[in-house]
């Protein structure tokens, strides 16, 4: 039973407008919510995170939303550039913060067009 | 510091056979960690370590594999009679404890082939 669940496994936009990619969870025991991305023949790298405590957290281009009543989160990408072509995890973890065991979602693929 | 790093980058092996992996984390993250990744799914967790200690272990993680951090540096994973099945991306992170704000910090990964 997958515990964090993206249910686009692909998502494409146009250059300069707005991605968003979804992210639901079933354990409300999550309390610590990251996204990471993840280019062909790398490791996934850190993005972006939010702790339940808050209900967005923004950095630079990004900006993540976390809905906890609706088990719910996003990732928003403003404005979108080619370079944001990657697969995009979504991941949870019920460690505070501390990140003993983070799970993961199944990624979606995110394709920018010039 | 170069950050995370895995050693090889690539194996092939065949059925039956022991292999072992290295991940050399970032010099100054107290917390190590094993994921497995195969085809079209998200990393799954297998084991992490905070300095040598063994902290937690997944289901997945059958007793063919064993993990370890003897001098809470660098780390080995083993997988003992290797299976098909073992064929994934395994991929090593390093991170400070705690470490709310900035995440893992992943290597490139391992990527092993039974045959």
């Amino acid at each position: 039973d997958q515990q964090v669940k993206q249910n686009s496994p692909s998502l494409s936009v146009q250059e300069g407008r707005i991605s968003i990619l979804n992210c639901d969870y079933t354990n409300s025991m999550f309390d610590y919510f990251l996204w990471y991305k993840k280019y062909p023949a790398e490791g996934p790298t850190f993005l972006i995170s939010i702790s339940s405590i808050k209900d967005k957290n923004e950095d630079g281009r990004f900006t993540v939303f976390l809905n906890k009543s609706a088990k719910h989160l996003s990732l928003h990408i403003v404005p979108s550039q080619p370079g944001d072509s990657a697969v995009y995890f979504c991941a949870a973890s019920a460690g505070g913060g501390s990140q003993g065991n983070l799970i993961f979602g199944k990624g979606t693929k995110l394709s920018v067009k010039p | 510091d170069t950050g995370v790093s895995q050693n090889p980058r690539h194996k092939i092996t065949k059925r039956g056979q022991n292999v072992t992996f290295r991940c050399d984390p970032i010099s100054e993250h107290n917390r190590l960690y094993w994921y497995r990744q195969t085809l079209g799914q998200g990393p799954e967790f297998l084991t992490y370590f905070q300095n040598e200690a063994q902290l937690e272990k997944s289901r997945l993680l059958s007793d063919r594999f064993s993990a370890e951090r003897p001098k809470g540096s660098f780390s080995t994973l083993e997988i003992q009679r290797t299976e098909q099945g073992d064929s994934a991306m395994y991929l090593c992170a390093s991170s400070f404890s705690p470490g709310e704000g900035y995440g893992y910090t992943f290597g490139s990964g391992t990527r092993l082939t039974v045959v």
